[in-house]
This record gives structure tokens, sequence and C-alpha cells, in this order.
């Protein structure tokens, strides 16, 4: 049962444009959203998370969105940079039980055209 | 200075073999954690440990025997190795394990079983 969901495996975006990225669950009991970025033959890293106490989080180029009712939630980067160029994993996990129940989505690849 | 390292970082072995994989954070971080991610990309929790204390122990055959001799260490130990064992396996860690805060990975160990 898959319950975090990055149905696009791949995306392509020209340097400088947007890049969204989406991502959905079906776990209502996800509370917290964390977005990692993996090169390849590197673990992966963090970079940005949102509770659902927002619907909103910027880190420099980096938004994500959260849409509560429709399970959704998408990463934003703008303006898109080659160095963007990676895979992108979605995660969510419950507050009450934190990394214990981490759970990922299967990732996006992200390719950033010069 | 790598924060999380992890080795080696590959492994080619045969099936029946046993095999072991090193991982040691310097980060100070109280809990530590074994990820697998499979052929289909899903990233996995198998293990979690809480200053050197077994938390989480996901439906993992019994042939994979985690080890923390110290709350910096986590070592994986296999035995019995199938051809279902091949996958990337990470190691990563995080200051609590309740909570949100993020995972720091290694950077993998891709073992192959034939």
């Amino acid at each position: 049962d898959q319950q975090v969901k990055q149905n696009s495996p791949s995306l392509s975006v020209q340097e400088g444009r947007i890049s969204i990225l989406n991502c959905d669950y079906t776990n209502s009991m996800f509370d917290y959203f964390l977005w990692y970025k993996k090169y390849p033959a590197e673990g992966p890293t963090f970079l940005i998370s949102i509770s659902s106490i927002k619907d909103k989080n910027e880190d420099g180029r980096f938004t994500v969105f959260l849409n509560k009712s429709a399970k959704h939630l998408s990463l934003h980067i703008v303006p898109s940079q080659p160095g963007d160029s990676a895979v992108y994993f979605c995660a969510a996990s419950a507050s009450n039980f934190g990394n214990e129940k981490l759970t990922f989505g299967t990732g996006t690849r992200l390719t950033i055209i010069p | 200075d790598t924060a999380v390292s992890q080795t080696p970082k590959y492994l080619v072995t045969q099936m029946g073999n046993d095999k072991s994989i090193k991982c040691e954070q310097n980060l100070g971080h109280d809990t530590m954690y074994w990820y697998k991610q499979d052929s289909k990309k899903f990233l996995k929790i198998m293990f979690s440990y809480n200053n050197k204390e077994l938390i989480i122990n996901e439906t993992v055959p019994n042939r994979f025997s985690p080890k923390s001799p110290d709350k910096a260490h986590l070592n994986l130990h296999i035995n019995s190795l199938e051809l279902g064992d091949s996958a990337v396996y990470f190691c990563a860690s995080s200051q609590a394990y309740r909570g949100n805060s993020p995972l720091h990975f290694g950077n993998g160990t891709r073992l192959t079983v034939t």
C-alpha cells in the first residue's frame, strides 16, 4: 500500500524556469512533510519541510505548498538551475510517530536543461 | 569530514555468504537507522536505534541483525545472503526519533548478490 505517491517519475525543465514537483498522500494521519534531494551515488539530503498547520513554507528558491483537503503537496523551485538536477523524494510522517513511521515516495528525477 | 559514513560503498557477493556494512555518524545524534532502497526505488525503514537501543524492527528477515556498539555506530550484518537482498542500503541518523528532526543519510552501500 503506497501511502506517498509521486506519479511523475521524471521531469525536464529549462534553466531559469519554474520546476514543480508533485506528491500525493493517502494517510490522513500524516501531518508533517519533507522533501529530500538525491544526487547519483549519494544519500538523500534534506531540503525543506512543512507542518500541516501551514499551507506554505519558503526557503530561498524552494517553496513547498500543502493542500490538506486534496492530500497533495508540491515543491516549487524558481528559478531552476543546472545544480538542481537530481532525484527529489517526498516523505510524510505522523507527529505521534515522527521518524519512526516516515514514509517516502518513489522519487521524481528532475533534469534542468541549460 | 563526512557526517554519516558507511562502508563499503559497493559489495558484490555470492548467495549464502555473510556480510557486514558499517556506519558511523559524527553529528552527535541519538538515533540511527538502516533503510533499504529496492529496485522499484522505494526507500523503506528496516531498523531504528535510539541511544544504542533497538526501537524499530520492521518486517525484516532475522538474517539481518543490526548492532550498535555505541550511539555513533550502527552496523548491519546479513547472514545467508539471498538474491532478493540485492539493493542499496542507506544508513541515516537524526537528533531524535520522535518529533520530526530531518534524517542525515550516508551515501549508501550497493549490495549485489549473485
